[in-house]
């Protein structure tokens, strides 16, 4: 089947205003995954949603960043009030469980001016 | 110390030859271990994942596990300049659900 997909693949925005990335994963994984990758950097977990459970935000760098998933599928990534060190590309992962290999999906780039 | 050490690189192989990528790991509980391919511009690809202490092989690429050791390999043998890529150490730590990334090691493999 499909893969993990994301949308947009680029965001371009101004400092402090709102931004949404959509992240699919792929068709019956129950856990879903955002990282974050700044230029010349590793992967930074931000947060970790597995079924129903509650999710495990410990990533999160700031109470500006938040997600959701609905329906235990389809996930949004919001950043209020961005800033520039928001700038980064944002993947997102899905897995059958926590235990198993993820796979990623094609990323999106933000860019805050 | 960092939770998952890689040497950054580049490493630089000739064609045809084996590249040896290693990756040490802190945490003496984890249990899964991933080795993850990322092209310039583009996502983490799924190389391989180990579980058990050995070598584990798929066609051209084999990876390592020592546990006692704290660390995890990864052999390309017959290096293709195809196979010139940023190669991602990751590990499952035991207590949570994320997966900790290495910084990676730049592979160059010249023709």
């Amino acid at each position: 089947g499909a893969g993990v997909s994301q949308s947009p693949s680029n965001k371009v925005t101004e400092k402090g205003k709102d931004v949404e990335l959509r992240c699919d994963p792929i068709s019956g994984h129950t856990a879903l995954y955002w990282y974050r990758q700044s230029l010349g950097q590793g992967l930074e977990f931000l947060i970790y949603f597995q079924g129903n459970s509650a999710p495990d935000k410990s990533g999160l760098p700031s109470d500006r960043f938040s997600a959701e998933r609905t329906g235990g599928s389809v996930s949004t990534l919001t950043i209020q009030r961005t800033q520039q060190e928001d700038s980064a590309v944002y993947l997102c992962a899905s897995s059958w469980s926590s235990y198993n290999e993820q796979f990623f999906g094609p990323g999106t780039r933000l860019t805050v001016l | 110390q960092k939770e998952v050490e890689q040497n950054s690189g580049p490493l630089s192989v000739p064609e045809g030859a084996i590249a040896s990528l290693n990756c040490t790991y802190s945490d003496r509980g984890s249990q899964s271990f991933f080795w993850y391919r990322q092209y310039s511009g583009k996502s983490p690809e799924l190389i391989m994942f180990i579980y058990s202490n050995g070598d584990k092989e798929d066609g051209r690429f084999t990876a390592q596990l020592n546990k006692a050791s704290q660390y995890v390999s990864l052999l390309i043998r017959d290096s293709q300049p195809s196979d010139s890529a940023t190669y991602l150490c990751a590990v499952k730590i035991e207590y949570g659900n994320k997966l900790v990334f290495g910084a990676g090691t730049i592979l160059r493999v010249k023709s």
